[in-house]
């Protein structure tokens, strides 16, 4: 089963405003990563976290993790019609075993 | 990171053959893994590919239907054998490095008919 949930399953908006995607897992976790996919290719690997850090940056990538609320979140600023894809969470559930789990991931459209 | 090729890129093939994907990376990596997404869903893990020994599969996946190879550290290949339309798919390799991060193939694209 997944153990990921992300929220919303789709996200339209406007050029240049922010854009938030949430996520959720169940069990504890060593990692979570976030990643893109342009229309149905490659993942792009867009940041790590680890379970001891709060929040982290990337460019227009700012992603905060909850560890007692079991939840992420990927906050892109100032998007760009580039933004659109789908946005996918992913977390090591068990330690040591190096396996992602992944969340169901959110439809990303960037309007111009 | 790591540049990760995946051959073929898409590939339409007959109900009942079999097609073997093919994952180059241009380093050295411990961890391999095969990865499926099915249409329209998230990713699914289907088993490490462990060198110079059998792939860990994960539940509901089987060997004799998704062979893996594994014959150095840079090199893997999934089979995707006796297909049916529910095989279709996308199937991407991954690979651990620096740490923790994972980091993906391009995808190979099968359609079964």
């Amino acid at each position: 089963s997944q153990q990921g949930e992300e929220d919303p399953q789709a996200l339209s908006i406007q050029e240049g405003e922010n854009a938030t995607m949430n996520c959720s897992y169940k069990t504890s976790i060593n990692n979570l990563q976030w990643y893109r996919q342009n229309s149905g290719r490659g993942l792009v690997h867009l940041i790590l976290i680890r379970s001891n850090e709060r929040e982290k940056h990337s460019g227009r990538l700012r992603v905060t993790l909850d560890t007692s609320k079991k939840s992420s979140s990927l906050l892109i600023t100032a998007s760009r019609a580039a933004d659109t894809a789908s946005y996918f969470c992913a977390t090591d559930a068990v330690q040591g075993a190096q396996k992602l789990v992944f969340g169901q991931g959110t439809r990303l459209t960037i309007n111009p | 990171s790591a540049v990760i090729s995946q051959k073929p890129s898409r590939d339409i093939c007959q109900r009942g053959t079999s097609l073997t994907i093919q994952c180059q990376v241009d380093s050295q990596v411990t961890m391999m893994f095969w990865y499926r997404q099915q249409p329209g869903q998230s990713l699914t893990l289907i088993a490490t590919a462990n060198q110079g020994s059998e792939a860990t599969y994960e539940s509901g996946f089987v060997i004799d239907k998704f062979p893996i190879s594994r014959p150095n550290l840079t090199f893997s290949t999934l089979t995707v054998s006796n297909m049916s339309p529910e095989d279709s798919s996308i199937y991407l390799c991954s690979v651990e490095i620096q740490g923790d991060e994972q980091y993906f193939g391009p995808g190979t694209r099968l359609t079964v008919t």
